[in-house]
């Protein structure tokens, strides 16, 4: 299995622009998960969605931030506009509903926006 | 509120020297206590999952114990490429998302 993967992996930015980054989950995960890591506050989440559905959002810092998951097999997370303080790894993870629901990480997008 | 808290922040070791690295845990329930490492530049990977007090795993050089309010991951004569960030995180019921702590950022020097 390949893993999650996301993409890009590494994204430049000026601020006021539109970012999108991508996840494709594990197969057969029914969770997906959004995380944000900075070094003043660790690994966040943003939200999360079963079966495609947005389950908690409460995460998410303002209306600026929305995600999506069209199917089973791929998420995005856009900030628009984007601003400085947005700058962070952003983890995308994935589980599947069971005994232990192990949350497996992609490699994460790093974020910069100047 | 729940809240995970590990110690120390970062923890340095010769080859060898065996050390503990703490997770302590404030929850309105317990569903899991995970670990995982995390290396520079890369996503968290999972170590371990454990469930109850008492519990133990184990792991090449690492063993994993819990018990009703903290959690130790113990380093057994440790190798330089045990270097890097251990996280550890709480699941509070079935089907919501993990709640991490900050990590200890473990330097091991040969």
């Amino acid at each position: 299995d390949a893993g999650v993967i996301q993409s890009p992996r590494h994204e430049v930015t000026e601020m006021g622009q539109e970012v999108t980054l991508r996840c494709k989950p594990i197969s057969g995960h029914d969770y997906l998960f959004w995380y944000r890591q900075t070094m003043m506050r660790g690994l966040e989440l943003l939200i999360y969605f079963n079966n495609n559905v947005p389950i908690d959002d409460s995460g998410m810092p303002e209306d600026r931030f929305s995600a999506k998951m069209p199917n089973a097999s791929f998420s995005t997370l856009k900030i628009q506009p984007s601003e400085p303080r947005d700058s962070a790894v952003y983890f995308c993870a994935s589980s599947q509903s069971g005994a232990s629901e192990t949350q497996y990480f992609g490699p994460g997008t790093r974020l910069l926006v100047l | 509120e729940d809240q995970v808290t590990q110690s120390p922040e970062a923890l340095r070791l010769q080859e060898g020297e065996s050390s503990s690295l703490n997770c302590s845990y404030t929850v309105s329930g317990l569903r899991g206590l995970f670990w995982y490492r995390q290396d520079p530049g890369k996503g968290p990977e999972f170590l371990f999952t454990l469930y109850s007090a008492g519990e133990e795993k184990e792991k090449e050089r690492l063993k994993a114990t819990l018990t009703k309010k903290e959690s130790f991951l113990h380093i057994t004569a440790p190798k330089p490429e045990d270097s890097a960030t251990y996280l550890c995180a709480v699941k509070i019921q079935a089907g919501t998302a993990l709640i991490f702590g900050k990590g200890t950022t473990l330097s091991v020097s040969s």
